[in-house]
């Protein structure tokens, strides 16, 4: 049970390409989640999915898109990146039912630098 | 908008102290209060809080939440080099969504 995993870990890209960033986790979740986290700014929320082929909104979803096909693949597309985009990522799943509903399991980040 | 506030943003102490971490939250719709440590990689959960007024437990880590107050506490008590790291507090605002709103974290750090 690898739980939450993300590739890459790191990556650099230029100002304007694009790029993938793949989440996939083996729990069986509805939920998932991708956060950007900033130095000292906590975690904010990009965009989520309750369940296969249903995404929405986050806080911060300028510059960004998903999709989910699959319960288990939760992709994240960056599209003509910025140095603002410059973060690290989590995605993060949780349980549809059952208990703890609300408790979220994070992968591992993958560090991003746009120059 | 949801708004989750931690305090201090950073705290130094000495192995063997204990330590009390704040978290301040308004949230429409409540529904619960999380608490994760992170080190160097992914945040770890640690509590879970849906109750006022009711302790979880665990190990030197405890919490509580006060829902009338809106607030939460962590609490570490003879803390070791291994409790440096960034605690976070999260509010789930509820709905059928569980969105959750993070704090900006507190800073940890324990010197031996």
């Amino acid at each position: 049970n690898a739980g939450v995993t993300q590739t890459p870990k790191f990556r650099i890209l230029k100002i304007g390409q694009s790029m993938t960033l793949q989440c996939t986790q083996d729990m069986n979740h509805n939920y998932m989640y991708w956060y950007r986290q900033d130095p000292g700014m906590g975690l904010k929320l990009i965009y989520y999915s309750v369940g296969a082929g249903i995404t929405d909104k986050g806080e911060v979803p300028n510059g960004y898109n998903v999709s989910r096909s699959t319960t288990e693949d939760f992709p994240l597309r960056l599209e003509l990146a910025a140095p603002s985009q410059t973060s690290v990522y989590f995605c993060a799943s949780s349980y549809s039912r059952g208990a703890p509903t609300d408790t979220q399991y994070f992968g591992p980040g993958t560090r991003l630098t746009v120059l | 908008e949801d708004k989750v506030v931690q305090s201090p943003l950073s705290l130094v102490v000495h192995e063997g102290d204990t330590v009390t971490l704040n978290c301040s939250y308004e949230v429409t719709n409540f529904r619960s209060l999380l608490w994760y440590k992170q080190e160097k990689k992914a945040p770890t959960f640690l509590f879970m809080l849906t109750s006022s007024g009711i302790e979880k437990k665990s190990g030197r880590l405890s919490s509580i939440l006060d829902k009338k107050e809106l607030f939460s506490i962590l609490n570490i008590t003879a803390t070791q080099t291994g409790d440096s790291a960034i605690y976070l507090c999260a509010s789930n605002s509820g709905g059928s969504n569980y969105k959750l709103t993070f704090g900006k974290g507190t800073l940890l750090t324990v010197n031996p």
